[in-house]
């Protein structure tokens, strides 16, 4: 069946530091690719997606590329911010279903 | 646009009793998932419903059961409760449900004692 494969954290950053976070993907066919954040108390809100191969997703200064000879979708961003502290999670829909399959997340703690 | 409401946000249970929890998708949108979030299991599917008809199913036992209806608000019910079955309970709305970008409400957590 489908799954998703991130990085496991915590991952702890200083402010303006680089951040990737790894995201693989197992999937027949073409599968749609996300990225949700969930801030502390919160729902899941879409940071990027990419529906294609090739096809980058960007929002607030985060990136992701749909590889398919890779099956990855990392998340990067040159520089984290203090408010970027969150959970990330790595996703997929596929084959008209509405059902997205999730990674386990990644907690993002940046500092001052 | 308003987003995803769910009702309530915080919710405590016994075991062995039953809770609906309810969600108002984003308006004009006809499909609406469930999913649960817990610490060890992380984020799995429990259903999705289009146009008050349930497309998909999640591997949760009968007790979980769902319903929409012809505004596409959606209900869930979780009839005999375990304390396993505490949680955040996420509700996401899409616009016709084939591979659209789903949009996910505050979720309603739950405690079972």
């Amino acid at each position: 069946g489908n799954s998703v494969t991130q990085m496991e954290g915590p991952v702890t950053l200083s402010e303006e530091a680089f951040l990737t976070i790894n995201c693989t993907y197992t999937a027949t066919g073409y599968p749609s690719l996300f990225w949700y954040v969930q801030y502390p108390g919160e729902g899941l809100q879409l940071l990027l997606k990419a529906t294609k191969a090739d096809d980058k997703g960007s929002n607030k200064g985060f990136e992701a590329t749909y590889r398919k000879e890779t099956t990855s979708f990392h998340l990067e961003k040159g520089s984290v911010q203090v408010s970027d502290s969150a959970v990330y999670f790595c996703a997929l829909t596929q084959g008209g279903s509405e059902k997205l399959v999730f990674g386990k997340g990644t907690k993002l703690t940046v500092n001052p | 646009k308003a987003g995803v409401t769910q009702t309530p946000r915080y919710l405590i249970k016994t075991r062995g009793q039953q809770v609906t929890l309810s969600c108002s998708p984003i308006s004009g949108h006809r499909s609406v998932s469930w999913y649960q979030q817990t610490p060890g299991q992380g984020l799995q599917f429990l259903f999705e419903y289009f146009s008050e008809t349930q497309r998909n199913k999640g591997n949760f036992p009968g007790r979980f059961s769902g319903r929409q209806f012809s505004n596409s608000r959606s209900e869930m019910n979780v009839s005999t409760l375990e304390l396993g079955d505490s949680a955040l309970y996420l509700c996401a709305s899409s616009l016709d449900g084939v591979q659209e970008t789903q949009y996910f409400g505050p979720g309603t957590r739950l405690l079972v004692l």
